[in-house]
């Protein structure tokens, strides 16, 4: 147990829709790191929050969102859901924003 | 992309060591050595990280080469549930945000 949670653990939606994906950081992290994990593309960075601040994208939709509350959880919208979205939506946590990075068990999402 | 290089693929006997090789002939002075692992379709795995000392901890061991071109993961006596893709990956020491960028991997069985 990594101590960083993610919730849902499975959603399942139709084509157009949008869902939120909630992440907890480990007790102490301030950074917050979304991936995502496809098929066909493998684990992809996806964007970083460091303290409630984005600080870095990486190959994030702009039908994706997110952001991190003063309680330190994050969040990730994604909007007008396609069926390529469909994949393993994980969070990793890190006390700062070179420190080692611990992943939830990730949330999977199903586009139907 | 990823700036390392890994075997696709790999097969251990159960109860003997696992040597996991790792080329990162680009790899540059400020730059870490991590090694992740993701058991089937549960969040990464940290295993362990060095820069150019050789690391040991209760998972693994990390053995970096004098020029810091290649690494070998070493999990001593590997059981079944080591079963798993492990991601050797390089990241910037340095100062601001270095997200985790993951090629393919290598996938390990260990058979009994």
């Amino acid at each position: 147990d990594s101590g960083v949670t993610q919730t849902p653990k499975h959603l399942i939606t139709a084509t157009g829709q949008r869902v939120t994906l909630r992440c907890s950081p480990r007790s102490g992290d301030l950074s917050v790191y979304w991936y995502q994990q496809s098929l066909d593309q493998g684990l992809q960075f996806l964007i970083q929050y460091y303290n409630g601040e984005e600080r870095a994208k990486g190959n994030i939709l702009e039908r994706f969102s997110a952001q991190q509350f003063p309680d330190l959880h994050s969040e990730l919208n994604l909007s007008s859901l396609e069926l390529g979205d469909s994949a393993l939506y994980f969070c990793a946590s890190s006390v700062g924003q070179r420190e080692t990075q611990y992943f939830g068990p990730g949330t999977r999402l199903l586009v139907l | 992309d990823a700036k390392t290089t890994q075997p696709t693929s790999m097969d251990c006997a159960e109860g003997r060591a696992a040597n996991l090789p790792c080329n990162h002939s680009t790899i540059s002075g400020n730059e870490y050595v991590y090694w992740y692992r993701q058991i089937h379709s549960q969040g990464p795995q940290y295993i362990i990280h060095g820069l150019k000392n050789n690391e040991t901890n209760e998972m693994a061991s990390l053995i970096i080469t004098e020029d810091r071109k290649s690494s070998t993961l070493i999990l001593p006596h590997a059981t079944l549930r080591d079963t798993a893709v492990y991601y050797c990956i390089v990241r910037v020491a340095g100062p601001g945000n270095t997200p985790l960028v993951f090629g393919k991997g290598t996938r390990l069985s260990v058979i009994a």
